[in-house]
């Protein structure tokens, strides 16, 4: 079946380091992909998202390269701020009409 | 402004009652969704409607039942027959055809007394 795997956390990083959140996924077909990002006590807000192979979404610092061949979609962010603290959750689409398929979140916390 | 409305934002409930989540919109989206999360599970999905009158089971529906009468309201009612009821339940809409960019309330804590 379709689904989304992301690494465990907690990741915990210090200011204006590196940041990488690891998702794989399984589906059949050629999917969209997504990072939606839920800060304390909030629903879930669109982070950003590619929808064919080699794409790479953007935003806010963040990005995420839709890689084919080894079905990954990897969220990167090269200096993090305190501000980024919050889970991040990786995400599917398979068909129109269908809801997301959600990984089980990556919790980032930042400290200064 | 548009967007999503959740309420209430904390509920408790007690042993063999039912409650009733609300989630209304204002964005005229045709679809609407309800997640539940759990730590450590990410979201997983009750219910969802396509259009108004119309809804389907997600892959955790038992215990739980909704209704769509209408197109900006999506509630769902936890029933006694939920025997693990404590969660952080999200609600969502899109655009149909736009599933893939969901817009989702700011959730509902529920608690079991």
């Amino acid at each position: 079946g379709n689904s989304v795997t992301q690494m465990e956390g907690p990741v915990t990083l210090s200011e204006e380091a590196f940041l990488t959140i690891n998702c794989t996924y399984t589906a059949t077909g050629y999917p969209s992909l997504f990072w939606y990002v839920q800060y304390p006590g909030e629903g879930l807000q669109l982070l950003l998202k590619a929808t064919k192979a080699d794409d790479k979404g953007s935003n806010k610092g963040f990005e995420a390269t839709y890689r084919k061949e080894t079905t990954s979609f990897h969220l990167e962010k090269g200096s993090v701020q305190v501000s980024d603290s919050a889970v991040y959750f990786c995400a599917l689409s398979y068909q129109a009409g269908t809801a997301l398929i959600f990984g089980k979140g990556t919790t980032l916390s930042v400290s200064s | 402004d548009g967007g999503i409305t959740q309420s209430p934002k904390y509920l408790f409930r007690k042993e063999g009652q039912n409650v009733t989540l609300s989630c209304e919109q204002n964005l005229n989206h045709d679809a609407m969704y309800w997640y539940r999360q759990d730590p450590g599970q990410g979201l997983r999905l009750i219910y969802y409607s396509q259009i108004v009158n119309d809804f389907q089971k997600g892959d955790i529906a038992e215990g739980y039942s909704v209704s769509r009468e209408k197109k900006e309201s999506f509630p769902l009612t936890v029933t006694s027959a939920q025997k693990n009821p404590t969660a952080f339940y999200l609600c969502a809409s899109s655009r149909t055809g736009d599933n893939e960019k969901l817009f989702f309330g700011s959730g509902t804590q529920l608690s079991v007394l």
